[in-house]
């Protein structure tokens, strides 16, 4: 099942922050989350796992909260280079290779 | 860096005509995906395979066919294209041992036209 992201769109001047939501109305084990600029392919960002367990690079920071089943990525002191559109994806179960992703949110930092 | 590669990157075709989109990976990754995406819009996964010998249809119904005879590639096939195939179509594939934890690591895509 698809996961919910919210807002759809945001428009940031630099140096400001944003919050992306991630929600599912399933059991997360995990939740993935990539950004996509314009005419390129999707890149990792970070994975978080149940139990809390983080992985991932760049400024970014996420949370997991396994009993909302929900995830936050946080974006501080915004750049130009973080303008994208950004995908939360979802396994659909415990043993699934299946990873669904959300319909995505669309961020543009101006200067 | 990630050595997943997709040919062709481009591809502008009239109705009917049989496709392939190559997909090859050097990373000895077990897990491979085709998503579909149309400019601006979401990821949709529309094939999958956890290794060799296996593939199964993701949450998209698609007319596409893929096949997995060997580790390091995933193609994917129309038998008769259609404009409504008109798309972007995205590889990617997934290493880890662990189940739900693995990142995926895309292809540049093929742009697939049909006309």
């Amino acid at each position: 099942q698809q996961p919910v992201q919210s807002p759809q769109a945001v428009i940031l001047r630099e140096g400001e922050d944003a919050v992306i939501n991630c929600s599912s109305s399933k059991a997360l084990y995990s939740v993935h989350w990539y950004r996509q600029k314009h005419g390129e392919a999707p890149v990792f960002l970070m994975i978080l796992l149940k139990g809390g367990e983080q992985k991932g690079h760049e400024k970014i920071s996420a949370s997991f909260n396994e009993k909302k089943q929900q995830s936050s990525l946080y974006l501080t002191a915004s750049q130009l280079s973080y303008s994208g559109t950004y995908f939360c994806g979802t396994y659909s179960g415990a043993g699934s290779y299946q990873l669904t992703f959300g319909k995505g949110t669309k961020l543009s930092v101006i200067p | 860096e990630a050595d997943i590669y997709q040919t062709p990157r481009y591809l502008v075709i009239g109705t009917g005509k049989k496709i392939t989109l190559e997909c090859s990976q050097t990373m000895g990754h077990d897990k491979m995906y085709w998503y579909q995406q149309d400019p601006g819009m979401e990821l949709h996964l529309i094939h999958y395979s956890y290794g060799v010998n296996s593939t199964e249809k993701g949450d998209l119904s698609s007319e596409s066919t893929v096949s997995r005879i060997r580790t390091e590639h995933f193609p994917l096939t129309l038998e008769s294209a259609r404009p409504s195939h008109t798309s972007q179509y995205l590889c990617a594939s997934s290493g880890s041992r662990v189940l739900n934890t693995g990142e995926l690591f895309f292809g540049e895509g093929s742009r697939l036209t049909v006309l």
